[in-house]
């Protein structure tokens, strides 16, 4: 069994300022790791992944994150934020092999203040 | 040009009744899927079917049914609504057999509410 744990369910952040969405997995094997964002009203959509290699992942918008084994970690970071960041983010976990199910965690809520 | 199209946005409807949430991708996939959203904005995986054929299916009320007339389609059909299936519903699509590595491309979703 797999899952997830989004540690923050609401983070403030002011505009231009660092931030570190923090998430934490559990797997008893190989992992592929994901952080989708939410917009207001909107579909999820894809940030970025992990699948194998290097484990600094660059995504869209600016955002990147690192995948930490030893931790069982996948940390989401952006050096500077901007107010169109402001939505739900999720990260979710599956397993590697066939027919897999993506699980995700509750979600959290990066609120940018101007 | 949307990729994944779900049909309607919104649903309003009483207790009881039978209603249907319909789903298109354009983007030549082979796995579609059907996630339920909460008021807590908990996702969880409903369904999921590979070249229309049921591949995932999670612990949901038989009276969810997911019908899938072709790859690029599939729809949600729920019998005897009930207060607690109002959620966000959540279409999507993912390449190749819905290996866990693949990205899926997500609808706009629909609001269901039971009144």
């Amino acid at each position: 069994a797999q899952s997830v744990t989004q540690l923050d369910s609401q983070v403030p952040v002011f505009e231009e300022a660092p931030v570190e969405l923090r998430c934490n997995y559990s797997s008893s094997v190989s992992v592929y790791l994901f952080w989708y964002v939410q917009y207001p009203n909107q579909g999820l959509q894809l940030l970025l992944k992990y699948l194998s290699g290097s484990t600094l992942v660059k995504g869209i918008n600016g955002f990147e994150a690192e995948f930490n084994k030893s931790q069982t970690s996948f940390h989401l970071r952006k050096p500077s934020v901007h107010i169109s960041d402001t939505a739900e983010y999720f990260c979710a976990v599956s397993s590697s092999g066939g027919y897999q199910k993506v699980t995700f965690g509750i979600g959290t809520k990066l609120q940018v203040i101007p | 040009d949307t990729a994944v199209s779900q049909t309607p946005k919104y649903l309003v409807t009483q207790m009881g009744n039978d209603k249907s949430i319909k789903c298109e991708q354009n983007l030549g996939h082979d796995t579609m899927y059907w996630y339920k959203q909460d008021s807590k904005k908990f996702l969880k995986i409903m369904f999921s079917y590979n070249n229309k054929e049921l591949i995932i299916n999670e612990t949901v009320p038989n009276r969810f049914s997911p019908k899938s007339p072709d790859k690029a389609h599939l729809n949600l059909h729920i019998n005897s609504l009930e207060l607690g299936d109002s959620a966000v519903y959540f279409c999507a699509s993912s390449t190749g057999q819905g290996a866990g590595d693949t990205e899926a491309f997500f609808g706009q979703g629909t609001r269901l509410t039971v009144v």
